[in-house]
């Protein structure tokens, strides 16, 4: 069964600090990769998609992640945080082709990240 | 910009009671699913709908819930005896294509049981 892991529960850091935060997924064969964002009282919003070819993707707001198929991982990364990035962030995979559960996504427990001004 | 649209934002129940849950998908889209997050927990899925059939739920989707899209723009969650352990926050979300697209959520329901 796929799975979806989040290294950070709860990430802290300061105004301009970078940030990383890890994600890891199982699943054998090829996936799609999400990361969404949950501001405080609204709805997920999706931030950045990996579905094939260049893999470091470019997101909204400054924010990039890096697909490396070796570490089955797509760690999220912001040279430099604002206040309002403050927010819970999730990983998600879905399976792609046969056997693939299509649009059934699978999301990691997400990383609460509080930015200090 | 298109969104998907759900209705109640917050819906307080007794424990027993039915609730029915809706959402608005995006017009042109063609798969829809419903997914729970109960307070400091993860994002599930509960179930996926395409083609006006279920096609696939998760172990959490038991016989007390039913999906519906009982016309060409609504699509509701069903739980027919809500327990206290069904208090969350329901998701639900569209998805137009398998050609690049992203499942799009709506703002969710705030379901509280007492």
């Amino acid at each position: 069964a796929q799975s979806v892991s989040q290294h950070n529960h709860h990430v802290i850091l300061s105004e301009a600090a970078s940030l990383e935060l890890g994600c890891n997924y199982s699943y054998g064969g090829t996936v799609n990769l999400f990361w969404y964002v949950q501001y405080p009282g609204q709805h997920l919003q999706l931030l950045l998609k990996y579905f094939s070819g260049d893999p470091l993707v470019k997101g909204i707001k400054g924010f990039e992640a890096e697909f490396i198929k070796s570490k089955f991982s797509f760690n999220l990364r912001k040279p430099s945080v604002q206040w309002s990035d403050t927010a819970e962030y999730f990983c998600a995979v879905n399976a792609r082709g046969n056997g693939g559960s299509q649009g059934n996504l699978i999301f990691g427990k997400g990383t609460k990240l509080s930015v200090k001004p | 910009e298109p969104e998907v649209t759900q209705t109640p934002s917050h819906q307080v129940t007794q424990m027993g009671q039915e609730v029915i849950l809706r959402c608005v998908p995006i017009s042109n889209h063609l798969y829809f699913y419903w997914y729970r997050q109960i307070l400091g927990q993860k994002v599930e899925f509960l179930v996926s709908f395409y083609n006006n059939e279920i096609s696939e739920k998760s172990e959490i989707f038991d016989d007390q819930f039913s999906v519906e899209r009982p016309d060409g723009s609504n699509f509701t969650l069903k739980i027919r005896s809500t327990k206290l352990e069904d208090s969350a926050m329901y998701f639900c979300a569209s998805l137009r294509d398998w050609t690049g697209t992203e499942a799009f959520f709506g703002q969710g329901t705030r379901l509280t049981v007492v």
